[in-house]
């Protein structure tokens, strides 16, 4: 049963800490997407990737985040510093990008960011 | 600028009611239009429409796309407790294969 995994489901850490979470894409899919969900903004898309290249990265704030994809395995997403507004769901979410329709994104089950 | 405005923002039926979930979109070089339900975890898929008038169906759900008029609707006939929710529908554009994702309907389906 392929899923995407995320690490770590639950952070609490300090205003101006470096954060970084990590997503595994379900293998074969070639696009990862990062989402952060708020009660006030509700789902955002903060950046993506398809085949490993960053295609898109405007709704990240680029002074502290920033999202890689070392290999095909693995996403990461890192904020540094971290501030008390960055509080929120980090979900990551793969996909398979067809040529002309792209298919659903599985999403990992997210991190759960508390920064105090 | 792109956009998806979900309507009502919450609902609160009673069991073995019918319910439609409304969803409409701005989207630039639109190629299809997802339902999700995300319960208090991450969202999960229900549908993917990308042409109109075809009724997707999936047991007690049932969803269609209006390319022309720019909406979908999520219907869920008897409703159960398990169906309590959030509903979102997200539009897929173009070259930039964004999902943009809008803000929701509460579900809330009370015994």
């Amino acid at each position: 049963d392929a899923r995407v995994t995320q690490t770590p489901r639950h952070k609490v850490t300090e205003m101006g800490q470096e954060v970084t979470m990590r997503c595994q894409p379900i293998l074969g899919h070639n696009t990862v997407f990062w989402y952060r969900q708020t009660m006030m903004q509700g789902l955002e898309l903060l950046a993506y990737f398809r085949n490993r290249a960053p295609l898109d990265d405007s709704g990240m704030p680029k002074d502290r985040f920033s999202a890689e994809m070392p290999d095909a395995t693995l996403a990461t997403l890192k904020i540094q510093p971290s501030e008390p507004r960055d509080s929120a769901v980090y979900f990551c979410a793969s996909g398979l990008r067809l040529e002309v329709y792209q298919e659903t994104q599985y999403f990992g089950p997210g991190t759960r960011l508390l920064v105090l | 600028e792109d956009k998806v405005v979900q309507s009502p923002l919450s609902l609160v039926v009673h069991e073995g009611d019918t319910v439609t979930l409304n969803c409409s979109y701005e989207v630039t070089n639109f190629r299809s239009l997802l339902w999700y339900k995300q319960e208090k975890k991450a969202p999960t898929f229900l549908f993917m429409l990308t042409s109109s008038g075809i009724e997707k169906k999936s047991g007690r759900l049932s969803s269609i796309l209006d390319k022309k008029e720019l909406f979908s609707i999520l219907n869920i006939t008897a409703t159960q407790t398990g169906d309590s929710a959030v509903y979102l529908c997200a539009g897929d554009g173009g070259a930039t294969n964004k999902l943009i994702f809008g803000t929701g309907t509460l579900l809330a389906v009370q015994p």
